[in-house]
């Protein structure tokens, strides 16, 4: 079985740039969720997805960050303009709804802004 | 969620047992123990959940106290490819907990030759 799916794995950018990152879940997982890793820390959530719906984003910093997952499976995070101090890990996992809590975590990217 | 505390590293050696101890004094009548492991450059990885006693799966044992305020995820025989960041959280279960994990800073865990 397939696991999360990321793209790109790298990616570098000036500051001011806009990025965007894409996230392919395990099939059949209806719950997506996208978290930022600064190096030393623990993942933190920035937005989760009940299919289509984002049910929790208090954490995602509208300004300038957004995400979609239109059909209910594929997601993309966005962030325009990227400074500085988005440097980090941007992490997708996926899980099934109740029961547990076991996220499955993709790959994760690493984004460089200069 | 309830807050927990683990300690930032420890260091063992390859074929000895380690056990990470993880505090959560508010943890409450609902929430649930979890672990995760993560190494570099990937995602982290579920290893073990458990409510209360003892919970063992093929990778990690978990112990629980009666009062559930701490709790000891124990790693029998570690090898070199242990070595990893490893997560406590604590929280409900999916749906009460609309799926949220507050990871912390994790312990660092480094096994050597």
């Amino acid at each position: 079985e397939a696991g999360v799916v990321q793209s790109p794995r790298y990616k570098i950018i000036e500051k001011k740039q806009p990025v965007a990152f894409w996230c392919n879940p395990i099939s059949g997982h209806n719950t997506l969720y996208w978290y930022l890793q600064n190096l030393g820390q623990g993942p933190e959530l920035l937005i989760r997805y009940e299919n289509e719906e984002a049910v929790d984003d208090s954490q995602l910093p509208k300004d300038r960050f957004s995400a979609e997952r239109l059909k209910g499976v594929d997601s993309t995070l966005k962030i325009q303009p990227a400074e500085l101090g988005d440097s980090a890990v941007y992490l997708c996992a996926s899980s099934l709804a109740g029961g547990s809590n076991e996220q499955f975590f993709g790959p994760g990217t690493r984004l460089t802004v200069l | 969620l309830a807050k927990t505390t683990q300690p930032i590293s420890m260091d063992s050696y390859e074929g000895q047992e380690v056990n990470i101890t993880c505090s959560h004094n508010n943890i409450a009548t609902n929430d649930y123990i979890t672990w995760y492991q993560q190494f570099p450059s990937q995602g982290p990885r579920f290893i073990i959940q458990g409510y209360k006693t003892k919970v063992t799966n093929e990778v990690a044992s978990l112990f629980i106290p009666a009062d559930r305020k701490s709790s000891t995820l124990s790693l029998p025989r570690v090898s070199l490819s242990d070595t990893a960041v490893y997560y406590c959280l604590v929280g409900d279960l999916p749906p009460r907990n609309t799926g949220k994990l507050i990871f912390g800073q994790g312990t660092t865990l480094q096994v050597k030759p």
